[in-house]
């Protein structure tokens, strides 16, 4: 079974902390990703990842970056959280053809107060 | 304009009973792939069916069948003798094109209830 794991199912951060979001992937997947979801809005693309050391902007990239060091591994950071990032942050990865199935993480519940 | 359109923000079904969950889009791309995602309470998206453009038969696993409608745009998601455990959030998306890299586009997603 495909397995991508986010690290924290919620966090609480203050405005103006670095915050650092992980996701780790089980299947050498290529390509990985970082999404937003906010209610009446579906899920909006931040950054996404096909290699390592690669990154490329989603829809939504202001305020976040991202790194890939390791083909397993795609961080997302907040250098500096505001409350209008407090949201639901899902991580996905997928293999390189295109029609796979894109698997997704339990979902990250960040708060900025 | 809205690549992805889902139409119903929520909807109620009777146990048992059949459901339909609309979703439309709009490509100009010949090659496109249109997914389906169940979101629990739980938070994790699971995958559900996909069709592909160019597939001949309409897309089915289990209880789900999708409903492929070419020229009308439309990719509806019909879930057969609903079950309590069907509660959810459902998301259609779409891929355009085949290179391997592409960017999944998501619709708001509708909240479906089953009623007892």
């Amino acid at each position: 079974d495909v397995k991508v794991t986010q690290s924290s199912r919620y966090l609480v951060k203050r405005t103006g902390e670095k915050v650092f979001l992980e996701c780790v992937q089980d299947m050498d997947h290529e390509n990985m990703f970082w999404y937003r979801q906010d209610p009446g809005l579906g899920l909006r693309l931040i950054y996404f990842s096909y290699d390592v050391k690669m990154k490329e902007k989603g829809d939504i990239p202001e305020g976040y970056s991202v790194s890939r060091e390791k083909k397993e591994r795609f961080s997302l950071i907040l250098e500096s959280a505001s409350t209008n990032q407090t949201s639901m942050y899902l991580c996905a990865s997928r293999r390189g053809l295109a029609k796979n199935i894109q698997y997704f993480g339990a979902g990250t519940r960040l708060s900025v107060l | 304009a809205q690549k992805i359109t889902q139409t119903q923000p929520g909807m109620f079904v009777q146990e048992k009973e059949a459901v339909t969950l609309d979703c439309t889009y709009d490509t100009s791309d010949p090659s496109y792939g249109l997914f389906w995602y169940k979101q629990p309470s739980s938070g994790e998206m699971i995958f559900l069916i996909y069709q592909g453009s160019y597939d001949q038969q309409n897309a089915t696993e289990g209880r789900y069948s999708l409903n492929f409608q070419k020229a009308r745009k439309s990719a509806n998601l019909v879930i057969s003798a609903s079950q309590l455990g069907d509660s959810a959030m459902y998301f259609c998306a779409m891929r355009e094109g085949e290179d391997s890299s592409y960017k999944l586009i998501f619709g708001s997603g509708t909240r479906l209830l089953v009623r007892p």
